[in-house]
């Protein structure tokens, strides 16, 4: 099955700094990529998604990019605020059609006014 | 638009004993998903129905945990007994397949201890 890798597995920057969060993949076949944002006690939320027909994709201060030759994707968050702090996971698709995402471990991102 | 409904939000209950949880879907949602929540880690999948019908549960742990989705719709998970390792919080999700949507919506979760 497909195996996620997410790394760092804690990060903190100041407010104002960029933050990327890395996570590979094992599966070839995996060809849907989201982030999911979930706060301290809440449910996760989707954030940014990529599909790998396309290599990079933007939402405002967020970006992710995919490379899917070495099979790894990243979360970038541009202009960080304290509202950015949470926990961010990346996933991945073992087959087409979304069936069953399988999750990496998470990120905690602290950002300091 | 109601989101994922789940209940309880907190259980507490002592070893080998029974526990059952309970997840209203987004109205329309034909994909369920409970996934487990330990602390510190991402979720992992415990079982996907697509309506009525399981159709990945190769993660769920047979012995002692059981979930049902009759008519396609709400769907209980169930665990009998319990262990001190199933202490985590069960998330469940739901997914539009009619749309060209990859999104989980996902519920509270309910958090279980097992003492």
């Amino acid at each position: 099955g497909e195996n996620v890798e997410q790394h760092p597995s804690t990060l903190s920057v100041q407010e104002g700094d960029s933050a990327v969060i890395k996570c590979t993949y094992s599966d070839s076949a995996s060809n849907y990529f989201p982030w999911y944002k979930q706060e301290l006690g809440k449910r996760p939320q989707l954030i940014i998604d990529i599909r790998s027909n396309v290599g990079e994709k933007k939402d405002q201060r967020i970006a992710v990019t995919l490379n899917k030759t070495a099979k790894h994707f990243s979360l970038h968050i541009t202009e960080t605020q304290p509202e950015d702090s949470a926990v961010y996971f990346c996933a991945a698709t073992p087959n087409s059609g979304y069936s069953t995402l399988t999750f990496g471990k998470g990120t905690m991102l602290l950002v300091s006014p | 638009e109601a989101g994922v409904v789940q209940s309880p939000r907190y259980k507490i209950i002592e070893k080998k004993q029974p526990v059952a949880f309970w997840c209203n879907p987004i109205s329309g949602h034909n994909t369920l998903y409970w996934y487990r929540q330990n602390l510190g880690q991402g979720p992992e999948l415990l079982i996907r129905y697509e309506n009525e019908e399981a159709v990945d549960d190769s993660q769920l742990p047979k012995d002692r945990f059981s979930a049902e989705r009759l008519k396609g719709v709400d769907s209980t998970l169930k665990i009998q007994p319990a262990e001190l390792g199933d202490s985590a919080v069960y998330l469940c999700a739901s997914r539009d397949r009619g749309r060209d949507t990859g999104e989980l919506f996902f519920g509270e979760g309910s958090r279980l201890t097992v003492l």
